[in-house]
């Protein structure tokens, strides 16, 4: 069965400073992969998505992820963090780009001024 | 063009009852995925309309049942309310059945006593 993995409950960086936010997935073949945001209030955001191609993969917002099959990962980066990144992050898997989406369960970034 | 809606924006309902939840689909969708996010979790599939047919349910119980509308909007119904279907319903409206086209609504925080 397929399944998401975000390590990573809660995150703390200061602002200015770089991200990364780690995703591992468990699935046979390659899958859709996903970074959505979610802010306090608001749905779901579509930050970027992977489905082949080149595995670094950019986004929204000044985020990027890279996709590294031999370790199935998906982690999610940002060089510099903006105070209004402060949000939660769900990594998402899908085995292809018409099934259902599995969500993890999410990491929530904390930013310092 | 009008993004994903959803009505109401808070619910509290005592175990035992039965509630509904709407959504309206952006403009030009046609496909409407319910999701229920439970707190400290990511979002779980409950099921996926497609022009008004029931296309694809996750793991939940047939309490759990829909409508989508020759409009696209689109109706969760959820019976015999149980303490643990204390959640966020997050709705999402795409053009087909393409997850990389989906657009969340805020979500209905159902509250159950």
């Amino acid at each position: 069965a397929q399944s998401v993995t975000q390590p990573d409950i809660h995150i703390t960086v200061s602002e200015g400073a770089s991200l990364e936010l780690r995703c591992n997935y468990s699935y046979g073949a390659t899958p859709y992969l996903f970074w959505y945001v979610q802010s306090p209030g608001q749905g779901l955001q579509l930050l970027l998505k992977y489905f082949s191609g080149d595995t670094l993969v950019q986004g929204i917002k000044g985020f990027e992820a890279e996709f590294k099959r031999s370790q199935s990962s998906f982690n999610l980066r940002k060089p510099s963090v903006h105070w209004s990144d402060a949000a939660e992050y769900f990594c998402a898997v899908a085995p292809n780009r018409d099934d259902k989406i599995i969500f993890g369960k999410g990491t929530r970034l904390h930013i310092l001024p | 063009e009008t993004g994903v809606t959803q009505s109401p924006t808070h619910l509290i309902k005592t175990r035992g009852q039965q509630v509904t939840l709407r959504c309206s689909s952006q403009s030009g969708h046609n496909t409407v995925s319910w999701y229920q996010q439970a707190l400290g979790q990511g979002p779980q599939f409950i099921f996926q309309y497609y022009r008004e047919e029931e296309n694809g349910r996750g793991n939940f119980p047939p309490r759990f049942s829909g409508l989508q509308f020759p409009n696209y909007s689109s109706e969760l119904n959820v019976n015999a309310l149980e303490l643990d279907d204390s959640a966020l319903y997050l709705c999402a409206s795409s053009n087909g059945l393409a997850l990389d086209t989906q657009y969340f609504g805020p979500g209905t925080r159902l509250t159950v006593l």
